[in-house]
């Protein structure tokens, strides 16, 4: 069975940091580009980020570029996404997702003081 | 970077219908095209990939169509659940686009 499983989110104030995980199991994680996609409250989908299947090339939405950055660690099956400098729009759920197959169940992050 | 266009934004239908949603790209992406389904409080499903290409696992209800700029899912026989809101995705290079949305509601 196929799980990605999202943790990390929470309360943080605007400036803050956050780093959420995402940790997949049921299919092969090392041969799989992974993604970050975020929904704000009562809002669409939005493209965050992807890294490549070997970890070698990252991508970014204009609204998150220099301050979120994406990595993944094969030997534990984990994906990540480091937030810095987080701001009140970047509150939302968000989904780490094997983007055209599977996707975790999300992590809502919320910036407020 | 490539704009995608999803009509309408909500549509209300019966039970038994059939229902077309529409995507269209600011410029050709191929068949780089995907679509979502999404339930409340819920992580999108994927239906269909590459345009017409149907996930597997997923009701033959749903179709897709289209190449270039203009994309159509189709849900054939509407049943309550799916009234739902679905989404297309533009996938061909970075950064990839979401449709703005459709939400199917219970006419």
């Amino acid at each position: 069975e196929v799980q990605l499983v999202e943790s990390g989110g929470g309360l943080v104030q605007p400036g803050g940091s956050l780093r959420l995980s995402c940790a997949a199991s049921g299919f092969t994680f090392d041969n799989s580009a992974m993604s970050w996609v975020r929904q704000a409250p009562g809002m669409g989908l939005e493209w965050v980020s992807t890294i490549t299947d070997s970890g070698g090339s990252t991508y970014y939405a204009d609204s998150v570029k220099g301050r979120f950055t994406i990595s993944r660690d094969s030997s534990k099956n984990t994906l990540y996404l480091q937030m810095n400098s987080l701001r009140a729009e970047d509150t939302a759920v968000y989904y780490c997702a094997k983007l055209l197959n599977y996707w975790g169940q999300g992590t809502l992050v919320t910036v407020s003081s | 970077d490539i704009q995608m266009t999803q009509s309408p934004s909500s549509l209300s239908a019966s039970v038994g219908d059939r229902v077309t949603i529409t995507c269209r790209a600011s410029q050709g992406i191929s068949n780089y095209l995907a679509w979502f389904q999404q339930k409340p409080g819920k992580a999108p499903k994927s239906l269909i990939f590459a345009a017409s290409s149907l996930q597997s696992g997923v009701s033959s209800k749903f179709s897709g169509s289209g190449s270039g700029t203009d994309f159509t899912l189709t849900i054939s026989s509407l049943q309550p659940d799916d009234f739902a809101t679905y989404y297309c995705l533009y996938y061909k290079s970075y950064p990839f686009t979401f449709g703005q949305g459709t939400r199917l509601e219970i006419k």
